[in-house]
């Protein structure tokens, strides 16, 4: 069965403190794996797609990548206003049309 | 380019009331979704429409319908709201090209 676990469900870290968000994956034929932010009241907003083991994309103080089996969304020295709930989802190759979502990792920095 | 937009906002119904959520897209893509998003549960996919003309049931579609009325446009009915229809209900839509997927703000949905 398909599925994505992300790890910690919660972080809580100082401005400047670098770290990691985990997605774990299992999937028969990976088609993409997705990186949303999503703030309160808010829809998910698309951050990354990563397409193959060995891919890497960066954007400010976010890094992602991606193994075969799970990708890491890396912060590097964060600010208050990357405070968020961090999403990661899948598509497998046979079904397209459908993602499979984790539950989120809710980050805190504290300035 | 307004993306993905939904109405309303809030909305609090009472038991057995019916309501229609609307969602549309300018980026001309064919498929579209909805969610429902609750503390603990993630997002979970109620029904979604590969195209026009066509609706497919996702995870939990017991207590909705949908309709696409055309490319742009996608709604959900609940005919006869229950308390835990309470939740937070986002649309969605997605690049063929890409897999990446859009969505509107979400409707806040309260039913007592």
């Amino acid at each position: 069965e398909d599925q994505v676990t992300q790890s910690p469900e919660a972080l809580r870290l100082q401005e400047g403190e670098s770290s990691s968000l985990n997605c774990s994956y299992t999937v028969s034929g990976l088609r993409g794996l997705f990186w949303y932010r999503q703030d309160p009241g808010k829809g998910p907003e698309f951050l990354f797609t990563l397409y193959s083991a060995g891919e890497e994309k960066e954007k400010e103080r976010l890094k992602a990548t991606l193994t075969k089996k799970e990708s890491f969304l890396h912060i590097t020295a964060p600010k208050p206003e990357d405070s968020a709930t961090y999403l990661c989802a899948v598509i497998n190759a046979g079904n397209n049309r459908k993602l499979i979502w984790g539950l989120g990792t809710s980050l805190a920095v504290n300035p | 380019n307004a993306g993905v937009t939904q109405t309303p906002k809030f909305q609090v119904l009472k038991t057995g009331q019916s309501m229609t959520l609307q969602c549309a897209q300018d980026m001309n893509h064919n498929s579209m979704y909805w969610y429902r998003q609750d503390p603990g549960m993630g997002l979970r996919l109620i029904y979604y429409s590969a195209s026009e003309g066509t609706t497919d049931k996702g995870e939990v579609p017991n207590g909705y319908n949908v309709s696409r009325l055309n490319k742009r446009e996608f709604s959900l009915r609940l005919e006869s709201a229950a308390p835990s229809q309470t939740s937070v209900y986002f649309c969605a839509s997605i690049s063929e090209e890409t897999y990446e997927q859009y969505f509107g703000p979400g409707t806040r949905l309260t039913v007592t």
